[in-house]
């Protein structure tokens, strides 16, 4: 099976760095992604890691390392739209499923 | 950018009432799917949806459930025989498919099984 775990709540001031940690244990493995979901709104994809190593997008940039099943999401410079839910989520490679985990509340304070 | 359209918003409904959940995934992707979300809680996998056929369903998805793709376009989910613990919001998705593949959620309809 697969399972995934994040912390559940972190949080940072505006302007800060903060880092979303996830580790994964899986029968097989695509890569890690990462999803954004304001409350009342829908995930929305952030970003996606098939190997090792840092992917960049703007403020936002998720790491990967297969053989520590570890990868993490930073957000620099943070705003307060940023306070969100974000979820790590892996493939199921056996299946047609993504599977999410449960999710880290990040809080953004002025 | 395409998206994923879901109606309605929110639908409240009795116990024991059926309800149909719609969907428009987006046109060029091939696969389609299910999601429901309990407030507070994690993004929970329902169905799945290749080629006209379910692929694949989780323990959830029992007989109370169904999807249909009736046309081109429209993709639904239907619970049967509604129970109070079906209160979640359910989300649509859709992806072309790749192992890198990036799911498009629609917005969400929100069922209150009263």
């Amino acid at each position: 099976g697969q399972s995934l775990e994040q912390p559940s709540e972190v949080t940072a001031v505006e302007g800060a760095i903060v880092q979303i940690n996830c580790t994964y244990q899986t029968s097989g493995f695509y890569g890690l992604s990462w999803y954004q979901q304001h409350d009342g709104g829908a995930p929305t994809f952030l970003s996606y890691n098939a190997l090792d190593g840092l992917e960049e997008t703007g403020r936002f940039s998720s790491f990967l390392s297969r053989s520590d099943s570890y990868g993490y999401l930073l957000l620099q410079e943070l705003q307060m739209k940023d306070s969100a839910s974000y979820f790590c989520a892996v493939r199921d490679p056996g299946g047609f499923k993504t599977i999410f985990g449960a999710g880290t509340r990040l809080f953004v304070k002025a | 950018e395409p998206e994923v359209t879901q109606t309605p918003s929110h639908q409240v409904t009795q116990m024991g009432q059926e309800v149909i959940l719609r969907c428009v995934p987006i046109s060029n992707h091939l696969y389609f799917y299910w999601y429901r979300q309990i407030l507070g809680q994690k993004v929970e996998f329902l169905v799945s949806f290749y080629n006209n056929e379910i692929s694949e369903k989780s323990e959830i998805f029992d007989d109370q459930f169904s999807v249909e793709r009736p046309d081109g376009s429209n993709f639904t989910l239907k619970i049967r025989s509604t129970k109070l613990e079906d209160s979640a919001m359910y989300f649509c998705a859709s992806s072309t498919g790749t192992p890198n593949e990036k799911l498009f959620f629609g917005s969400g309809t929100q069922l209150s099984v009263l």
